[in-house]
């Protein structure tokens, strides 16, 4: 089974469209997180929620909308896509976020291109 | 300054070569450090924690200096398998917060 579970795995979509995506974790893990990794390859902390608690927030715009049903889900609601949208998203876990030398487990992302 | 900066690379190297990357963090209060391994279109993995005392995993070894705020990673005897992006990863002082460096492209040539 994979441990992080991310879909669609390719969205493709128009600008001004709301989209989700669906993030899962079968780890037992307390927190969860997004990450946005933009054309330059540079990975950058979106969103992260221990116990479905919202933990931080990386100043992303509130047309970005996480909502975590359990502390297994983490979803991502975009609202009115944007170009500067298009990036490859991922989701992680980690067993706790304040624990030393917690790993991070990733799903295999979603490549997002709004046209 | 960024948070986490690393050598812009790519490194183009050749099989069996040894090869030094480097990183700077900003935040002196960071608890943890690692390396990452990311293919191509694919997710970042990790690769090994960093220890103060400096570890090795095989061909890898990992060093941390606090003092300087400084994290590398030394791979030996190259593999072409070994071509990836190298990510240097802190943890930042109130947790939940695991800052990633841009990446140093690893290019191992037969």
């Amino acid at each position: 089974d994979t441990a992080v579970s991310q879909t669609p795995k390719y969205l493709v979509t128009q600008m001004g469209n709301d989209k989700s995506i669906k993030c899962e974790q079968n780890l037992g893990h307390d927190t969860m997180y997004w990450y946005k990794q933009d054309s330059k390859k540079f990975l950058k902390i979106m969103f992260s929620y221990n116990n479905k608690e919202l933990i931080i927030n990386e100043t992303v715009p509130n047309r970005f909308s996480p909502k975590s049903p359990d502390k297994a889900h983490l979803n991502l609601h975009i609202n009115s896509l944007e170009l500067g949208d298009s990036a490859v998203y991922f989701c992680a876990s980690s067993r706790s976020g304040t624990a030393i030398n917690e790993k991070l487990f990733f799903g295999s992302g979603t490549q997002l291109s709004v046209l | 300054r960024k948070e986490v900066e690393q050598d812009p690379g790519p490194f183009n190297v050749p099989e069996g070569a040894t090869v030094a990357f480097n990183c700077t963090y900003s935040n002196s209060a960071s608890q943890s450090f690692f390396w990452y391994r990311q293919d191509c279109r694919k997710e970042p993995k990790l690769l090994m924690s960093v220890y103060s005392s400096g570890n090795e995993d095989g061909r890898f070894t990992a060093q941390l200096n606090r003092a300087s705020q400084y994290i590398s990673l030394l791979i030996r005897d190259s593999k072409l398998s070994d071509s990836a992006t190298y990510l240097c990863v802190v943890n930042g002082d109130g947790g939940f917060k695991t800052i990633f460096g841009a990446g140093t492209r690893l290019f191992v040539k037969a």
